[in-house]
């Protein structure tokens, strides 16, 4: 259910590997966005983006990298660069670009980077 | 940039009892507040919102409560039962005004709500 899907569910990459996580969404949202879940901070956001190819840094974009080719697809890469990458990814979605609307959360990707 | 707090980090109730979990912000330009609640291992999922135009709002057990002029709004949940034990995210909306449009949410950083039987 849900309209929106990742994946994979859990991932595991060696150091130093950029690693891609894939969200796809058949709602016909406009806005797209990644949030990093850690145990007791919340959700921090990474990245949005309101429209095709245009996309903005969150709160804590360092060490990743997005994409936004196509309404559908909001992939995100976590680069060699993100120096604590081990976390939970939730992709989200809203209908329209007001900051009003509310968000539709994938399942989640779990990243373990040893 | 906004600043959202959640109080409390853990919350314990007998069922049947009621909870309330606060939050604050820090942006008086903000208009929504939304609240999701994440069950473990699973995704956080939309329960109730507000926006500014208005104090209160109910749906069934729960409620919200929204004070402008103090920058903070509650959830209420009445008569709790086991099912209403998971983690409950507050979150503010920003870049509210500055024609950016859908900038995202600001989470506060939860509330494990247990129910105790």
């Amino acid at each position: 259910d849900g309209g929106i899907t990742q994946s994979p569910k859990y991932l595991f990459r060696k150091e130093g590997q950029n690693v891609t996580l894939s969200c796809e969404q058949n709602l016909n949202h406009d806005a797209m966005y990644w949030y990093r879940q850690d145990p007791g901070q919340g959700l921090r956001l990474i990245y949005y983006s309101q429209i095709v190819n245009d996309f903005q840094k969150g709160d804590i974009a360092e060490g990743y990298s997005v994409s936004r080719e196509k309404k559908e697809s909001f992939p995100l890469t976590v680069t060699s660069a993100q120096k604590n990458p081990t976390a939970f990814y939730l992709c989200a979605s809203s209908i329209v670009k007001g900051s009003d609307s509310p968000l539709h959360f994938g399942n989640g990707t779990r990243l373990t980077v040893t | 940039g906004e600043n959202v707090e959640q109080h409390p980090s853990t919350l314990s109730v007998q069922e049947g009892d009621s909870a309330v979990i606060k939050c604050t912000y820090s942006d008086s330009a903000s208009n929504y507040f939304p609240w999701y609640k994440q069950e473990l291992g699973k995704r956080p999922q939309l329960i109730i919102d507000i926006r500014s135009n208005v104090g209160e709002k109910k749906d069934q057990r729960i409620a919200v409560t929204l004070n402008k002029t103090a920058k903070h709004f509650s959830l209420h949940i009445t008569e709790t039962q086991p099912e209403d034990s998971a983690v409950y995210f507050c979150a503010a909306n920003v870049g509210v005004g500055s024609g950016g449009g859908a900038d995202g949410l600001t989470f506060g950083k939860g509330t494990h709500l247990i129910i105790q039987p």
